[in-house]
């Protein structure tokens, strides 16, 4: 069965520092999706996008954070400059976008742990 | 977005039926109802989904109210594998998918 793959699926970073995480969608897939989970929290939305472009974002989603389709089949999200509060899991996730729009489901990765201290 | 209500948590017995109610009351005329479940430490998982007729397929049914206000998702068995927590989501077109708390499955072995 298709996957969507995330890596790192751990990593740890100080504070301030520049951090990139890597997402491989479904190769027939047009949309694609940042989610993240503070632990213990609920999943959160952050970014989706279509046609190389945002076509949402969420209030979390700040001039920190940016994502990029660099290659046709990489799908990545930056944060510029960690914040303790940027410690969470980071979900990819994408769909087909064809059909009856509704009914297209997601299909997530198995995330990235980042840890910023 | 359509809003939802699902109890916090509920427990079942493993090898017999679990009925997860979700409340949506909200929901408009083009919204379908999707379920997904989160394993623990693992990312959201697609359970089912449908728009007005129940639907079943391989890991669940999904039993949609005539008014569509609410629906449930029945799993016929209940193995280990599936304590998670079930999350009801009414989805328009291509929009984000949006979490809310969702349901605490527990099954008791």
């Amino acid at each position: 069965e298709p996957e969507v793959t995330q890596t790192p699926s751990h990593q740890v970073t100080q504070m301030g520092q520049e951090v990139i995480l890597r997402c491989v969608p479904i190769s027939n897939h047009l949309y694609f999706y940042w989610y993240r989970q503070i632990l213990g929290q609920k999943v959160e939305f952050l970014v989706s996008f279509y046609n190389n472009e945002i076509s949402e974002k969420s209030e979390i989603f700040d001039d920190q954070f940016s994502v990029e389709r660099p290659d046709g089949s990489n799908f990545t999200l930056k944060i510029r400059s960690t914040k303790l509060e940027d410690s969470a899991m980071y979900f990819c996730a994408s769909s087909t976008g064809t059909g009856a729009s509704g009914a297209n489901v997601l299909t997530f990765g198995a995330g990235s742990r980042l840890t910023v201290l | 977005d359509a809003k939802t209500t699902q109890p916090n948590s509920m427990e079942s017995n493993e090898e017999e039926p679990v009925h997860l109610p979700c409340n949506h009351s909200t929901i408009s005329g083009t919204d379908y109802i999707h379920w997904y479940r989160q394993l623990p430490s693992q990312g959201p998982e697609y359970v089912i989904h449908g728009l007005t007729s129940n639907v079943n397929n391989r890991m669940a049914s999904l039993a949609i109210a005539e008014d569509r206000k609410s629906s449930t998702l029945i799993l016929h068995r209940a193995t280990l594998r599936d304590a998670a927590v079930y999350y009801c989501i009414p989805r328009f077109g291509n929009e984000k998918l949006t979490f809310g708390t969702g349901t605490r499955l527990t099954i008791i072995p």
